[in-house]
């Protein structure tokens, strides 16, 4: 099983610019999660999905856009590059069963807005 | 609101000492917590969880963790480090119906 898989592994975007983070999965696991890591920040919530056609706020949703037409897929979209958005981002997903289940992560998007 | 916070940003530790990484919890239902580490350039890992049971919880790569109610505590624990456990490790708790809440890291340093 590949798991969690992000595209692309790192991008460099200019201000103003838009692009989508796509994450994907094949464990069948109903709930999916966006997180950015900022170094010594954690990682903070974007955006959550408990499945397709239905999608949360998570802590840090602004400038942020996500869909989720299939239980396998759940991209990110960036509309206007800001450099702020400059970070590490992190798609998770879980199984969504009785009581909390351990998510499983990709290995992240590196992305600089210069 | 449930929140972590886990005390030292950085533990930097000799080869084969024991280390420990603390990490405390407010929540005021039942919680659920789990400690994840990450290695360079790579996402995260679920090491250990604790969901109810035994307040000792064991983990992979020799790590353990015990729950204290009363402390609000989850502290991680190795009774001898490699360089290899060199990494980032987050402390979360799952407050329930909502996502994890994650700290905001501790680096552990293992120096030979």
């Amino acid at each position: 099983n590949a798991g969690v898989t992000q595209t692309p592994k790192f991008r460099i975007l200019k201000i103003g610019q838009s692009m989508t983070l796509q994450c994907t999965q094949d464990m069948n696991h109903n709930y999916m999660y966006w997180y950015r890591q900022d170094p010594g920040m954690g990682l903070k919530l974007i955006y959550y999905s408990v499945g397709a056609g239905i999608t949360d706020k998570g802590e840090v949703p602004n400038g942020y856009n996500v869909s989720r037409s299939t239980t396998e897929d759940f991209p990110l979209r960036l509309e206007l590059a800001a450099p702020s958005q400059t970070s590490v981002y992190f798609c998770a997903s879980s199984y969504g069963g009785q009581g909390p289940q351990p998510q499983h992560f990709g290995d992240g998007t590196r992305l600089s807005i210069l | 609101a449930q929140s972590v916070t886990q005390l030292d940003s950085q533990v930097p530790v000799f080869e084969e000492a024991p280390v420990e990484l603390r990490c405390n919890y407010s929540s005021s239902v039942s919680v659920y917590l789990f400690w994840y580490v990450q290695y360079p350039n790579q996402g995260l890992q679920l090491l250990l969880k604790y969901l109810s049971g035994s307040t000792l919880v064991k983990g992979i790569n020799g790590f353990e963790a015990e729950f204290n109610k009363s402390q609000t505590s989850f502290h991680l624990r190795k009774p001898s480090v490699h360089i290899s456990d060199t990494a980032e490790y987050f402390c979360a708790v799952h407050p329930g119906n909502t996502p994890l809440v994650f700290g905001k890291g501790t680096r552990l340093s293992v120096i030979a």
